[in-house]
This record gives structure tokens, sequence and C-alpha cells, in this order.
């Protein structure tokens, strides 16, 4: 089945610096690469996602890029705010299962005013 | 538009009881759910697919008779946790997936705590 590896597991950064999270895959299968925001104790909250025919895709301060030769994806976010401070979670989606998504192990952001 | 509830956002129950959780997809209809179970500073791990009108898909190592699922209609998904125990206290999380996209809602998630 599918793997996905998901790095660093923490990050702090300075409130105005960016922020790289980067996440592998396994399953070459896999088309839909999606990424989270969790927030204590609610659920996953989907600010980004990108599909295997696209190698970037932006939204205002959050890009999204995929290499689907090297298998791995990341997502940047620009000019980081404290409010930006959550548990960031990457995902792959298999084109095999109809919507069933593998998880990274997360990454715990923290933006310092 | 594509919102996903759950009931209840937590519960605490003894040792030995059964608890249901219900996920609701509030403006949409959802022929599959799926149900996930995270616990503290750990990743979304699923646990099994929940069908309309059929029998659900469970992952590997998630036994179906501890964990019963019924997805009796097209906005409703329900995870009966049956005789709990203290290691299954964990955040449980649905999500439902827009028909035709792989892009998934996921609900706010419930709390449960077996003492």
């Amino acid at each position: 089945g599918e793997n996905v590896e998901q790095h660093p597991s923490t990050l702090s950064v300075q409130e105005g610096d960016s922020a790289v999270i980067k996440c592998t895959y396994s399953d070459s299968a896999s088309n839909y690469f999606p990424w989270y925001k969790q927030e204590l104790g609610k659920g996953p909250q989907l600010i980004i996602d990108i599909r295997s025919n696209v190698g970037e895709k932006k939204d205002q301060r959050i890009a999204v890029t995929l290499n689907k030769t090297a298998k791995h994806f990341s997502l940047h976010i620009t000019e980081t705010q404290p409010e930006d401070s959550a548990v960031y979670f990457c995902a792959a989606g298999s084109g095999t299962s109809y919507g069933k998504l593998t998880f990274g192990q997360g990454t715990i952001l923290t933006v310092h005013p | 538009g594509a919102v996903v509830s759950q009931h209840p956002s937590w519960v605490i129950c003894k040792s030995g009881t059964s608890v249901k959780i219900e996920c609701r997809s509030l403006d949409f209809q959802a022929t599959t759910m799926f149900w996930y179970r995270q616990f503290p500073k750990q990743s979304l791990m699923l646990m099994a697919t929940s069908n309309e009108g059929s029998k659900a898909t469970y992952e590997q190592g998630v036994e179906k008779d501890k964990f019963l699922i019924n997805h009796a209609s097209l906005t409703l998904s329900t995870l009966t946790v049956t005789s709990a125990h203290p290691e299954d206290s964990s955040f449980y999380i649905c999500s439902a997936p827009l028909a035709g996209v792989n892009e998934q809602f996921f609900g706010p998630g419930t709390r449960l705590t077996v003492l």
C-alpha cells in the first residue's frame, strides 16, 4: 500500500519568514495530494491540494509543488503569521480506491511573533 | 458548502460500555465515508471505509466486531465502539468525499475517553 513520509516533524520560524514542509510517497498510482491544517482538538481543514497533472499550485501565501518523477511534494508558506501555527499533514490519494487517503506523520509549525 | 458534522464532540464512558458516534454530511450526499483514529500527537490512521447500503471495508488490524459501522443513509454513518476499553480512548474523525473527486471534507472529530 501507499506510504507517505513527512519532514520535518517540528518547524519553528519567526513571523514573516517562510516555512517549507516536504513529503514523499511510494505509490506511483497516487494522483491527488492534499495538505491539511489541524488545530488542537479540531478536525483537519484542507488548505491546498494538487493533482498529478499540475507541477505547482499557489493560493495567496500558500503554494504546493509536485515532482511526480521523484515522488515528492512540498508545502510552502510565505510571510508566516502566528495564526499559521498548527499541525500540518500531507496526504496522498490513490486513484485505485475512491477517495482513500494516506497521511504523513504531521509537522508541528510554530510561528513566533 | 461541503460540511461534515460529528456527534457527540466528546464522550466519557466506563470500560465495557458501548459508544456510538455519528457522522453527517450536511449539504451533500455521501455514498462513502471514512473513519479515522488519531492518538495524541500522531497522524490520522484510516480505520474503515463506510459504504451506504453495504458492509464497511476495514483496514488491516482493525477489529470489525469491535468497531461497528453502519451507513444507513446517504448523509449518515455511525461508528459504534463496542465493549470500550481505556486503550480505545482516542480522537475519532470522519470524512466524506464529494462525488466524483478525491477531495475529502472532515468532521470536527469526537474525543472518546474510556475510564
